[in-house]
């Protein structure tokens, strides 16, 4: 059961890079890691994955720790419009996505 | 179509009453998924589907759900003498093929209240 936890609500100034932690130490080897945030009112929409390497791609970086116990989201350079609620979320069996609560975003000018 | 695409947007229904919520996928996504979101929750899991066969419908909370895909392409979530606790947004996601990672396609929900 890849359960996942989050601080509830972070805060960051515009323009400076959003680091948003996850702990996730029941994962299991092969399980992927997904990051998807959900501004209001919006369906969530899919931000980045990774199963043990770190990722990049246009949106954000995915950083994984060795063990997999962990990973961190790193929006390089937080806009106004970056502020939503982001959910780190582990896979169950049978391609189910399990969504926590996730971290509220606010990213003030 | 660009996108998935939810109908309606917002329902208000009388305790009691039946609802039927589409969602129109992408265009050839094999895969559908339909979620249910409390006020302040994070989505939660009902059923999905590879093209017309509902592979997993174990996140339905009770046997007033009920979900079709019947030509696997557009899909219904239906709610049968609605509840108080139904009221919820109700999410539709696809995705390209069944297997592979998990990147899904959300549309902007049904966000149904029961009065």
């Amino acid at each position: 059961d890849a359960k996942t936890t989050q601080p509830p609500s972070m805060d960051c100034a515009e323009g400076r890079a959003a680091n948003l932690p996850c702990n996730h130490s029941t994962i299991s080897g092969n399980e992927y890691v997904y990051w998807y945030r959900q501004i209001h009112s919006q369906g969530p929409q899919y931000i980045i994955h990774g199963l043990k390497n770190n990722e990049t791609n246009e949106m954000a970086s995915l950083i994984i720790t060795e063990d997999r116990k962990s990973s961190t989201l790193i929006l390089p350079h937080a806009t106004l419009r970056d502020t939503a609620v982001y959910y780190c979320i582990g896979e169950e069996y049978g391609n189910k996505l399990v969504f926590g609560a996730g971290t509220i975003l606010r990213v003030k000018s | 179509g660009a996108g998935v695409s939810q109908s309606p947007r917002y329902k208000v229904a009388k305790r009691g009453q039946d609802v039927a919520l589409r969602c129109d996928p992408i265009s050839g996504h094999v895969s559908l998924f339909w979620y249910q979101q409390a006020l302040g929750q994070g989505p939660e899991f009902l059923t999905y589907f590879q093209n017309e066969a509902q592979l997993d419908k174990s996140g339905l909370p009770s046997d007033r759900f009920f979900a079709e895909r019947p030509e696997g392409s557009v899909s219904t979530l239906k709610i049968q003498r609605t509840q108080q606790e139904d009221s919820a947004v109700y999410l539709c996601a696809s995705k390209a093929v069944f297997s592979g990672a998990n990147v899904l396609t959300f549309g902007a929900g049904s966000r149904l209240t029961v009065l």
